[in-house]
């Protein structure tokens, strides 16, 4: 089965600390991809990032990082000094092919953050 | 490009009468999907089409749902009856069949069933 686990329900920081936000998936295929989306309080979801299975190398988008470990199956996002702007709502997801059905996108709950002034 | 369009923004209906929910997929994109979001159930999928043919139907709640797309640029989510439960945030979303530049979401359309 595939699963995407966000333990976190919510995460308050102060504006300027680093927070990072965790992510653990579960899929018995061996290829397949992970997401993150934002979803800010207006409510659309925004498209982060993208990694494939075969892929670990870590990646850094200006204060934004990701860490892939298939040793853990994880993918979490880290970002640096945050932000007021950063407040929403972050999604991991996962797209596998299971059952001859490709390109179904598994959500996790979400992880609410909420950086402080 | 437009993106995704999703229409209307917002739906406010009454208990028992039909919502239909549209969606226009991005230009060369033959993968639809249809997802809900609630507190309770968070980010769901309902339905899915590859070049406009259904896939997995399997997230549809129940027979009072119905999805349809007659074409490549067009796509309908139904609900006859509906109820107060099905009040959530409908979202549509398009992919060309590869993730690589990942699923590209509508702006949702806020369902409230009164």
């Amino acid at each position: 089965a595939q699963k995407v686990t966000q333990a976190q329900t919510e995460i308050s920081v102060v504006e300027k600390e680093d927070v990072t936000l965790d992510c653990v998936y579960e899929t018995r295929d061996t290829t397949y991809y992970l997401f993150w989306y934002k979803q800010p309080p207006s409510g659309e979801l925004v498209f982060l990032i993208r990694r494939n299975s075969f892929d670990e190398q870590n990646e850094i988008s200006g204060r934004y990082s990701w860490n892939f470990q298939k040793s853990t199956s994880s993918f979490n996002f880290t970002i640096t000094a945050s932000q007021v702007v950063d407040s929403a709502v972050y999604f991991c997801a996962l797209s596998a092919n299971y059952g001859g059905a490709t390109n179904k996108l598994i959500f996790g709950t979400g992880t609410l953050l909420a950086v402080q002034p | 490009d437009a993106g995704v369009i999703q229409s209307p923004r917002h739906e406010v209906t009454e208990m028992g009468q039909e919502v239909t929910l549209r969606c226009k997929p991005i230009s060369g994109h033959d993968y639809l999907f249809w997802y809900r979001q609630t507190m309770m159930r968070g980010l769901e999928l309902l339905i899915y089409f590859n070049n406009n043919v259904p896939i997995d139907d399997s997230g549809m709640p129940e027979d009072r749902f119905s999805a349809k797309m007659p074409n490549a640029s067009f796509s309908t989510l139904k609900i006859q009856p509906s109820e107060p439960r099905d009040s959530a945030v409908y979202f549509c979303a398009s992919s060309d069949g590869y993730p690589l530049d990942g699923y590209t979401f509508g702006s949702g359309t806020r369902l409230t069933v009164v």
